[in-house]
Order: structure tokens, then sequence, then C-alpha cells
């Protein structure tokens, strides 16, 4: 099965500061997925990458998938308290049938 | 639309008790999914769907049935509940790639 590893795990910023979400996953990927989600609340779509080299932006936030499509990071640049919540990343197999979710990073930002 | 609609919000039962957690999608999405997110371990996929009639198990499958009789519908049933199914649970659909997520049932089992 696919493995995706998050870091960091819990990340507390100021606002107005850049950050960077890491996700590895021990296989390729064939669509990697970012979601949002607000303490106690479900998850929110953030975009889909699928191509090695990929990256999009939406507002303040920028998703890149590696060439060799095994790490995707998530970008973003100078934090509010609206960007707190917690990030996850998930991929989904060749088949496309069975999706997998990273554990998750807890971001924190001071106003 | 109302997108994904989970009920009940909150439940508590008792070890051994029964129960169907409830989704319903007004998307006329053909794929369905159960998570369950746990502190430390993100969201593992239950069981999934691929259309009505169409069901197959994911990652945590066992305690839990699932069926599809309309495409609208995909409850989630545990038969015999255990505190190890304390957790929050998720149903999801989608079309194509984008997942749509309800806002989650809150399950403590005693």
């Amino acid at each position: 099965s696919q493995e995706l590893e998050q870091s960091p795990q819990s990340l507390i910023v100021q606002e107005g500061k850049n950050l960077t979400i890491n996700c590895t996953s021990s296989k390729t990927l064939y669509g990697l997925y970012w979601y949002k989600q607000k303490y106690g609340e479900g998850l929110i779509f953030l975009m889909m990458l699928q191509k090695g080299g990929e990256e999009k932006s939406h507002e303040k936030i920028t998703a890149k998938l590696d060439e060799k499509k095994q790490q995707s990071s998530l970008h973003i640049t100078a934090s509010q308290p609206s960007h707190a919540g917690i990030y996850l990343c998930g991929a989904d197999e060749r088949t496309g049938n069975q999706f997998y979710f990273g554990t998750g990073t807890s971001l924190t930002v001071i106003p | 639309n109302a997108g994904v609609t989970q009920t009940p919000k909150f439940q508590v039962l008792k070890t051994g008790q029964s129960m169907t957690l409830q989704c319903a999608q007004d998307m006329n999405h053909e794929y369905m999914s159960w998570y369950r997110q746990d502190p430390g371990m993100g969201l593992r996929l239950i069981h999934y769907s691929v259309g009505a009639g169409i069901t197959d198990q994911g990652e945590v499958p066992n305690g839990y049935n699932v069926s599809r009789s309309t495409t609208e519908d995909f409850p989630l049933r545990l038969l015999s509940a255990a505190p190890s199914q304390t957790s929050v649970y998720f149903c999801a659909s989608s079309r194509l790639s984008e997942q749509f997520f309800g806002p989650g049932t809150r399950l403590t089992v005693l």
C-alpha cells in the first residue's frame, strides 16, 4: 500500500511568515492531492498535482510535485490566521480506487 | 446542492452495540468512501464503492460493513462496537479526482 509521510507534524509561525510542508511517498505518485481541515470540520480540497515538475497556486498557497513524482511540497507565503488548520496530502493508487492520506501537519498562525 | 451529508454528528455507544452511520450525496458521484481519522494516523480508508451495488474493502475494514443500494447513499454499519472504533468518521464522494467530504461523525465507544 501507499505510504505518505508528512513533515513537520506541527508548525507554529508568526503571521506574515512563509512556511513549507512536505509530503514524501514510498511509491511513485499518480495523483497527489492537498487538503485543508479546519479543527473539528471536514476536509476541503486545495489542489491536485499529477505531472512531475507540476506546480499549482491558489491565492497564497503553492504546491509542487517533484520530477520523480515521489515528493510534494506545499508553500504558504505571508501566512495569515485564516491559514491555520491541518494540512493533509493524499494520493491514489494507479487504479484510482484506493486513496491514502498522510498523517497531517497542524499549522498554527500567531497574529 | 447539499454536497455530502453525514448523520449523526456525535454518537456515544456501549461496547457491543450496533449502529449505522449515514452518508448521502446529491452530486450523482459514482465513487463514495468511508474514512476514520485518529490522532497521529491521518485518515484511513475503511470501505469504498465505485457505484451502486459495488463495494470493496479499504485499509482498515474489520468491524465495519457497507452496502450501496443507490448512488446517493452509502451507510457504514458497526455490527458490534468496540472501544478501538472510537474515532471521527468521514464520508467522501467523487466523480473524477476531487473528493468532497462530509462534516464527520464523532463516535465514542465506551
